[in-house]
């Protein structure tokens, strides 16, 4: 089993819809958890920091489920340049800052 | 978000020959930096950490005698492709953390093609 697995995708969503990326983790000790997005032949930037508490910026909400080792990404309202590979990133607790990286999930948004 | 930069952005070069790549923390001291290597529609996988000062760790599956990493400086890291091949193209990433929850900034990225 991957570390970690995201939504395989692609998602085609037309603009203003609300889309919903999956992600778990199979490390209970991860201690942080991220989303961030890259743009094709680019490098990926950080979206959002995810807590248990959920936390919400703007149109994109995350949410954490430590006991189900699951993390969410939703974002509301749609526009074309939310298109972008989403990536799921999680640490290795014995290893500090070392990050383990999702497969990504690919969102076109469509006119 | 703190400003990572590398250099080259982009290298073509023989087989065999030795490629290097520079990573530069611009407006922090970066003690950690790290390497990532993404081939074409993969995820970034994780090739070794960078610290400064000492012996990079590097990753399963990694050869260290290949990717030569040295961080001499609090706001530069290097890493040399020794004797490059065409399996080696790829996009090379480099990421420096400094956020107080652990995140990571990344480099704008280095893509390798080896001829």
């Amino acid at each position: 089993r991957k570390e970690v697995e995201q939504d395989p995708g692609p998602f085609n969503v037309p603009e203003g819809a609300t889309v919903a990326f999956n992600c778990t983790y199979s490390n209970s000790a991860s201690q942080s958890f991220f989303w961030y997005r890259q743009d094709c032949r680019k490098e990926p930037k950080l979206l959002m920091s995810v807590y248990s508490s959920g936390n919400e910026d703007g149109r994109f909400t995350a949410q954490l489920n430590r006991a189900s080792q699951y993390i969410s990404l939703l974002i509301r309202d749609s526009k074309l340049s939310d298109s972008a590979t989403y990536l799921c990133v999680v640490t290795r607790s014995s290893h500090g800052q070392n990050f383990v990286f999702g497969p990504g999930t690919r969102l076109s948004v469509l006119p | 978000g703190a400003v990572v930069s590398q250099h080259p952005s982009w290298v073509i070069c023989k087989s065999g020959t030795s490629v290097k790549i520079e990573c530069r923390s611009l407006d922090f001291q970066a003690t950690t930096m790290f390497w990532y290597r993404q081939f074409p529609k993969q995820s970034l996988m994780l090739m070794a950490t960078s610290n400064e000062g000492s012996k990079a760790t590097y990753e399963q599956g990694v050869e260290k005698d290949k990717f030569l990493i040295n961080h001499a400086s609090l706001t530069l890291s290097t890493l040399t492709v020794t004797s490059a091949h065409p399996e080696d193209s790829s996009f090379y990433i480099c990421s420096a953390g400094q956020g107080v929850e652990n995140e990571q900034f990344f480099g704008p990225g280095t893509r390798l093609t080896v001829l």
